[in-house]
């Protein structure tokens, strides 16, 4: 089953747009990590976010968290067109140390 | 610079075959998983190693074994291809920490079972 949901599932804007992705997760988590995937590669990861945390930055990316929703954002401000990817939403659960489960993606297309 | 290696990138084999897929990493990482990925479903976890010789089923394990003879190494076999296992199917480790645990991927290996 799948912990996380990406929404929207695909996303185009144009180069110097902000691009703003949603996951929502079913279970009480440790924490919540982005990914991303230029095509037909592997996953990188991107930034991590602890369940006691609310917000973090790391470059043009920034991430929120509400454990009261289940919900976090993924924001990407001033887009380029190398942004271009898929992104993926990645938790461990509470009662699993070991294992990320990850949503199915949103496809981000930048446009020069 | 870590690195998870695939030793495959492509590969076609026919229903029925043995496969292996094998992935090494060179960060003395004690976790391993193998992963499939497809088109609208995401990410889902095949099998996870988090000693050598250890092993833990995924989501999905049916149709699939490993082995993990060596720290650095994580082989993932599936005994009888068929044409539903063709997918992307990605090799990660990480380290043994209980929390904060960044995976790192190799490159995917892309198998086509004809």
């Amino acid at each position: 089953s799948q912990q996380g949901e990406e929404d929207p599932q695909a996303l185009s804007i144009q180069e110097g747009e902000n691009a703003t992705m949603n996951c929502s997760y079913k279970t009480s988590i440790n924490n919540l990590q982005w990914y991303r995937q230029n095509s037909g590669r592997g996953l990188v990861h991107l930034i991590l976010i602890r369940s006691n945390e609310r917000e973090k930055h790391s470059g043009r990316l920034r991430v929120t968290l509400d454990t009261s929703k289940k919900s976090s954002s993924l924001l990407i401000t001033a887009s380029r067109a190398a942004d271009t990817a898929s992104y993926f939403c990645a938790s461990i659960s509470s009662g699993s140390a070991r294992q990320l489960t990850f949503g199915s993606g949103t496809q981000l297309t930048v446009l020069p | 610079d870590v690195k998870v290696t695939q030793s495959s990138r492509y590969l076609v084999k026919r229903t029925g075959e043995k496969v292996f897929l094998e992935c090494v990493q060179d960060m003395d990482h004690e976790n391993m998983f193998w992963y499939r990925q497809d088109p609208g479903l995401g990410l889902r976890l095949i099998y996870f190693s988090y000693d050598v010789k250890m092993k833990e089923k995924g989501d999905i394990p049916e149709g699939y074994s490993v082995s993990r003879e060596k720290k650095e190494r994580f082989s993932l076999i599936l005994e009888s291809a068929s044409t539903n296992q063709t997918s992307m199917y990605l090799c990660a480790s990480s380290q043994r920490r209980s929390s904060g645990n960044t995976i790192y991927f190799g490159e995917g290996s892309w198998l086509t079972v004809v």
